[in-house]
């Protein structure tokens, strides 16, 4: 089971949006809704930001949001913040093996 | 406050083993389903092993089936790894996470430990 593809970095200033692609295939990303996200900054335990896709668990700033389309699914983060650069990975179920994380993407706030 | 507490890290030969404990607080253990991510050295993060919540269905990632297993102790609120035939390239941080439902599947790991790190080394 091969990693899904994300972008290796994502840049933005304070206030814009930035959006980071998670490309999977029709044996994951492509069939199931159940993508989740995860923000990990360094040293840290990861945190679920987006599950099911869409779902922001409860605690999880409304900047964070999720959507899918085909065998790509995207994490847009709004309104960017300082405390948002971190590592972002991305999951799904496959059929092949469980679960799959994406290549992770690292997010810098300029 | 939920808690996730990763032992059992440490220095292991190649063709060594090593077990790892998850000792998990805070909510009802057996109603939450388990994973073991790791994230080697520089690089992103690996989905190891998910074990249900009644510890009757485990599975494993390509990396590591047949060398791998996966078991818990709902009585002591423990989840465990045991690694044998380990090889240079398992050398990682090992994180245990908690998924919102007692069946594997869903892939919502809610809770996460600080995680514990396996060297494997001559």
């Amino acid at each position: 089971q091969s990693a899904l593809t994300q972008p290796a970095s994502v840049s933005g200033s304070p206030g814009q949006s930035i959006t980071i692609s998670c490309t999977g295939t029709s044996s994951d990303v492509g069939v199931y809704n159940y993508v989740s996200w995860y923000q990990k900054h360094p040293g840290e335990a990861p945190k679920l930001v987006i599950h099911d896709v869409t779902t922001r668990p409860s605690g999880v700033s409304n900047r964070f949001s999720g959507s899918k389309s085909g065998n790509t699914a995207s994490l847009t983060i709004s309104g960017l913040q300082a405390e948002d650069e971190a590592d972002y990975y991305c999951s799904s179920f496959t059929s092949s093996s469980l679960y799959v994380f994406g290549t992770g993407t690292k997010v810098t706030v300029l | 406050e939920v808690q996730l507490l990763e032992s059992g890290g440490g220095l292991v030969q190649p063709g060594g083993s090593l077990r790892l404990s998850c000792v998990g607080s805070g909510y009802t253990f057996d109603t939450s389903a388990m994973s073991w991510v790791r994230q080697a050295p520089g690089k992103g993060l690996e989905w190891v092993s998910a074990i249900s919540g009644s510890g009757y269905s485990s599975y494993f990632g390509d990396s590591v089936k047949g060398r791998f297993t996966t078991s818990r102790d709902n009585s002591k609120n423990t989840l465990y790894l045991q690694m044998n035939s380990l090889r240079a390239e398992d050398t990682a941080i090992y994180f245990c996470a908690k998924e919102d439902s007692r069946i594997v599947g869903n892939n919502r790991m809610d809770y996460w430990g600080q995680g514990t790190l396996v060297t494997v080394s001559s």
